[in-house]
């Protein structure tokens, strides 16, 4: 089992539709959770970090469920530019030192 | 602000051949990481430098070396290039890897094919 695991899509959306990718993680001692983006060919850039409340900005909310170990990203009214490949990364862990581990990845592509 | 500057950007490569890909940040961080990109299998860690001085192996690192040449700089190289090191390779850096919530910042990356 991948340590973190994303549905890899594609995801075909209508402009405006609401769409929500899901992320699991094996290690329940992992301690911080992000959201990356990534255009085609280009670098992963951070979207939004998790926090344990849940957060929202703008169109975007994420949630964590340490429970059932389980992130969430939400996207509200869709955009044409919302088009990309969305990581979801774990950070941490009783491993001692820094991890990250990256989920391959899910793709979003938003139609007019 | 240039932040992760990686060299080069694209390279062909005979299988046998050697490189060195090149990686330097501005932002005065510690930690440096080398990752390599796969269709379907995310992003792997290949060797990291947690500061200066220091570097040691993530998930792949076989077939690779690196060097921690300063604070700002951290080299990839591959000695004896295969067709399975064919792959998008992007640098990295984190102010304190001590600290699991901070932001990871890449480099653009290089698209690297071994025939």
């Amino acid at each position: 089992r991948k340590e973190v695991e994303q549905d890899p899509g594609p995801f075909n959306v209508p402009e405006g539709a609401t769409v929500a990718f899901n992320c699991t993680y094996s290690n329940s001692a992992s301690q911080s959770f992000f959201w990356y983006r990534q255009d085609c060919r280009k670098e992963p850039k951070l979207l939004m970090s998790v926090y344990s409340s849940g957060n929202e900005d703008g169109r975007f909310t994420a949630q964590l469920n340490r429970a059932s170990q389980y992130i969430s990203l939400l996207i509200r009214d869709s955009k044409l530019s919302d088009s990309a490949t969305y990581l979801c990364v774990v950070n941490g862990g009783n491993t001692g030192g820094f991890k990250t581990i990256f989920g391959a990845g899910t793709r979003l592509f938003v139609k007019a | 602000n240039a932040g992760v500057t990686q060299t080069p950007k694209f390279q062909v490569l005979k299988t046998g051949q050697s490189m060195t890909l090149q990686c330097a940040q501005d932002m005065n961080h510690n930690s440096m990481y080398w990752y390599r990109q796969d269709p379907g299998m995310g992003l792997r860690l290949i060797y990291y430098s947690a500061s200066e001085g220091t570097t040691d192996k993530g998930e792949v690192p076989n077939g690779y070396n690196v060097s921690r040449l300063n604070k700002r700089e951290f080299s990839l190289r591959l000695e004896s290039a295969a067709p399975s090191q064919t792959s998008v390779y992007f640098c990295a850096s984190i102010q304190d890897s001590g600290y699991s919530g901070n932001t990871i910042y890449f480099g653009e990356g290089s698209w690297l094919t071994v025939v």
